[in-house]
């Protein structure tokens, strides 16, 4: 079955940090989609990037970027140069292509930046 | 133009009432979900449905009925409410693309409240 791990449950910066959210996958498919999203305090999910299992190139998005990594089953998500707005709560899912529709979300990290 | 909206936002009830959140997408989706996101921000799929079609039924109390009357609705109609039902619940709606999996696209929630 297919399983997100989000280790890290609260991550607390100051602005201008940068910090990385870990999210490690468990998967039996060789086809697969990793997303991240992003609930800010109004409560709204907020798509930020797809990657398919195929597709190993890191990618980059002003301050954003993420590095996925086959080879140790993870998808880890990087502010940089983090600001105050960036506070929220940071969700990494995975599905599964056989699976049809089955999203499977992590736990969830809180990341509060501190001005 | 609003692409998955929640009605209603807030509802605030008594225990053991009947209650329905509707959701519509003018996205043109062929896929509508159901999740529930406890008071620890644990994202779970409930229902996922396809073309009118159950596709996904977790394990959810059957007072938890979705009913879908086209493509662009899918309704949550729950039964004699309990306190543990109190929680925010999101509907989202996705589509194939090809080679690049199902993304969803939340609605802003239905923050429900049993007393």
């Amino acid at each position: 079955a297919q399983k997100v791990t989000q280790a890290q449950t609260e991550i607390s910066v100051v602005e201008k940090e940068d910090v990385t959210l870990d999210c490690v996958y468990e998967t039996r498919d060789t086809t697969y989609y990793l997303f991240w999203y992003k609930q800010p305090p109004s409560g709204e999910l907020v798509f930020l990037i797809r990657r398919n299992s195929f597709d190993e190139q890191n990618e980059i998005s002003g301050r954003y970027s993420w590095n996925f990594q086959k080879s140790t089953s993870s998808f880890n998500f990087t502010i940089t140069a983090s600001q105050v707005v960036d506070s929220a709560v940071y969700f990494c899912a995975l599905s599964e292509a056989y699976m049809n529709n089955d999203m499977r979300f992590g736990a969830g990290t809180r990341l509060t930046v501190k001005p | 133009d609003t692409a998955v909206s929640q009605t209603p936002k807030y509802l605030v009830t008594q225990m053991g009432n009947d209650k329905s959140i509707k959701c519509e997408q003018n996205l043109g989706h062929d896929t509508m979900y159901w999740y529930k996101q406890d008071s620890k921000k644990f994202l779970k799929i409930m229902f996922s449905y396809n073309n009118k079609e159950l596709i996904i039924n977790e394990t959810v109390p059957n007072r938890f009925s979705p009913k879908s009357p086209d493509k662009a609705h899918l309704n949550l109609h729950i039964n004699s409410l309990e306190l543990g039902d109190s929680a925010v619940y999101f509907c989202a709606s996705s589509q194939p693309s090809p080679g690049q999996g199902w993304e969803q696209f939340f609605g802003p929630g239905t923050r429900l409240t049993v007393l």
